[in-house]
């Protein structure tokens, strides 16, 4: 079974940029989450999806932030126009509510660098 | 939401047996206590939970106190590749409850050769 894909892998972009995330959750899985971790720091979440429904983007800073997830499979999340405090790992992770005690399974995240 | 209290750093040496506690004094009835591993540059990665007594996999174990106020995850025989970051977590996985929940800093486990 593959895992939670996340593209790309590193990203480097200069301030006031746009920049946009990828994920693929793992086949089956309900619930999408984006993280944002910062050096040294645990994951933070920043939204919550129930299939393609945003059930909790009180993290997300909606002034630069957007997230979709079509059809409640592959999801994006974008940020624009970045700033120097975004440079940071955003991680994606999915579960399964029905299974397994809704364990969350992470992808590898995309180190984001703004210059 | 459990809030989670967790030692920053622990050092081992190779061979010895871990134990990391997690205090989490306002658990609720419906909580599940969660622990995930981190590799540099990786995701978090599940090792075990579980909501009351002892747990055993091929990982690790956990160990929870009747109150419930506590866990502690007991990794036997550590070796250097045990060596990253352990979160715990406290949420009803039923009713979506990890929706506010930040994992911590965790514990940094450096295991010495």
């Amino acid at each position: 079974e593959a895992g939670v894909v996340q593209s790309p892998r590193y990203k480097i972009i200069e301030k006031k940029q746009p920049v946009a995330f990828w994920c693929n959750p793992i086949s089956g899985h309900n619930t999408l989450y984006w993280y944002r971790q910062n050096l040294g720091q645990g994951p933070e979440l920043l939204i919550r999806y129930e299939n393609e429904e945003a059930v909790d983007d009180s993290q997300l800073p909606k002034d630069r932030f957007s997230a979709e997830r079509l059809k409640g499979v592959d999801s994006t999340l974008k940020i624009q126009p970045a700033e120097l405090g975004d440079s940071a790992v955003y991680l994606c992770a999915s579960s399964n509510r029905g299974r397994a005690k809704n364990i969350q399974y992470f992808g590898a995240g995309t180190r984001l660098s703004v210059l | 939401l459990a809030k989670t209290t967790q030692p920053i750093s622990m050092d081992s040496y190779e061979g010895q047996e871990v134990n990391i506690t997690c205090s989490h004094n306002n658990i609720a009835t419906n909580d599940y206590i969660t622990w995930y591993q981190q590799f540099p540059s990786q995701g978090p990665r599940f090792i075990i939970q579980g909501y009351k007594t002892k747990v055993t996999n091929e990982v690790a174990s956990l160990f929870i106190p009747a109150d419930r106020k506590s866990s502690t995850l007991s990794l036997p025989r550590v070796s250097l590749s045990d060596t990253a970051v352990y979160y715990c977590l406290v949420g009803d996985p039923n009713s979506g409850g990890y929706q506010k929940v930040t994992f911590g800093t965790g514990t940094k486990l450096q295991v010495i050769p």
